[in-house]
């Protein structure tokens, strides 16, 4: 059972350039959230969707763009990479009131 | 605006030197506090809820109690491998017509146990 599984594991691009960051779940849960962990700033959410083609804006949405076209699988997108958005960004996932599961991140650097 | 403070930043303890994290929160309509747990390079792992004032919830060396404005994690007889950063989240209600249950993190206090 993997849980929440987050590709790739590292980037380095270089500014103006884009990506996407790709979290499946296996856990069937209906929600999943994006958040970034910057050094003294702790976890902020940048956007999260409630179910299968629903997304929705977190406190730094940002620069960011985001998919949910199936149920297990939330794509954060960045369009034109900037070195602000240098960071570890985390998925999760969870049933509404339920505890939220978190993989183990992407470091991303922007050069 | 939720606000979700953790002290103290860091803490250092010699094995076995017991000792409290502080989170200390202001929501409007608490759902539930949530304790986490992160090691370098990892992601947070889950280790309480407490969802009202007065509850207690125990795994191994590690307790954690709520009041109505800040919860404790009362670290027993610490060992090294309890070293980890150690994060305090609030959930409130769904603000939203469709519905969502964010939680708002503190900073995290990161402890370190020595031998």
């Amino acid at each position: 059972n993997a849980g929440v599984t987050q590709t790739p594991k590292f980037r380095v691009l270089k500014t103006g350039q884009s990506m996407t960051l790709l979290c499946a779940q296996d856990m069937n849960h209906e929600y999943m959230y994006w958040y970034r962990q910057d050094p003294g700033m702790g976890l902020r959410l940048i956007h999260y969707s409630v179910g299968e083609g629903t997304t929705a804006k977190g406190e730094v949405p940002d620069g960011y763009n985001v998919s949910r076209l199936k149920k297990q699988n939330f794509l954060l997108g960045l369009e034109s990479a900037a070195p602000s958005q240098t960071s570890v960004y985390f998925c999760a996932s969870n049933d509404g009131y339920q505890p939220q599961h978190f993989g183990d991140g992407t470091r991303l650097s922007i050069l | 605006e939720d606000q979700v403070t953790q002290s103290p930043e860091a803490l250092r303890l010699q094995e076995g030197e017991s000792s409290s994290l502080n989170c200390s929160y202001t929501v409007s309509g608490l759902r539930g506090l949530f304790w986490y747990r992160q090691d370098p390079g990892k992601g947070p792992e889950f280790l309480f809820t407490l969802y009202s004032a007065g509850e207690e919830k125990e795994k191994e060396r590690l307790k954690a109690t709520l009041t109505k404005k800040e919860s404790f994690l009362h670290i027993t007889a610490p060992k090294p491998e309890d070293s980890a950063t150690y994060l305090c989240a609030v959930q409130a209600p769904p603000r939203s017509g469709a519905g969502s249950y964010q939680l708002t993190f503190g900073k995290g206090t990161k402890l370190s146990v020595i031998p």
